[in-house]
């Protein structure tokens, strides 16, 4: 079973559309969780920390749930600048503590 | 402005030739990382040292080596032994190990075969 998956997309959605992408993790010890947003040919850059208790900033809202084991990012107001692919991204926090990346889902907004 | 850069951009390998990928951050974070990024693929880790002096081997070191001289630097060599270099390098740094600390990334290298 792979760590950390993710339905590769690609999601096309309108501008205004609400989104969501799911990701699923193997490992339940695992304790950090993020979403970043890679561009095209470009580095992936941090979009939100995911905490237990879901968070939000700005049209981005994270969930976390530990018994499934699964992570959401819903997108809301879509803008052709959210175009990129996103990638889950899971930690341990138990000695070993480097980040495995999911695949990442490329999302595609259009005018 | 504080961040991570890397250079070259752009890198071309001769058969049989090792290149070293440079890596230099100013955000004063302790640990640092060095991905392999494949076309499709996720982030595959290779290398990566929490302190000065110390490294460890990620998933895919094989080919490749590292040194952490310096706290603000961290270069890889992509030694002949690598039969598949071409792919997008990224570095990384965080400002510790543990807790909710994310990584930030520098803008990458692309290697590739000549």
């Amino acid at each position: 079973r792979k760590e950390v998956e993710q339905d590769p997309g690609p999601f096309n959605v309108p501008e205004g559309a609400t989104v969501a992408f799911n990701c699923t993790y193997s490992n339940s010890a695992s304790q950090s969780f993020f979403w970043y947003r890679q561009d095209c040919r470009k580095e992936p850059k941090l979009l939100m920390s995911v905490y237990s208790s879901g968070n939000e900033d700005g049209r981005f809202t994270a969930q976390l749930n530990r018994a499934s084991q699964y992570i959401s990012l819903l997108i809301r107001d879509s803008k052709l600048s959210d175009s990129a692919t996103y990638l889950c991204v899971v930690r341990l926090n138990s000695g070993y503590s480097t980040l495995t990346f999911g695949k990442g889902t490329m999302l595609l907004v259009s005018p | 402005d504080g961040g991570i850069t890397q250079s070259p951009k752009y890198l071309f390998r001769k058969e049989g030739q090792n290149v070293t990928l440079s890596c230099e951050q100013n955000l004063n974070h302790d640990a640092m990382y060095w991905y392999r990024q494949d076309p499709g693929q996720g982030l595959r880790l290779i290398y990566y040292s929490q302190i000065v002096n110390d490294f460890q081997k990620g998933d895919i070191a094989e080919g490749y080596s590292v040194s952490r001289e310096k706290k603000e630097s961290f270069p890889l060599t992509v030694t002949s032994a690598q039969k598949n270099p071409t792919a997008f390098y990224l570095c990384a740094s965080s400002n510790r190990e543990g807790g909710n600390q994310p990584q930030h990334f520098g803008d990458g290298t692309r290697l590739s075969i000549l």
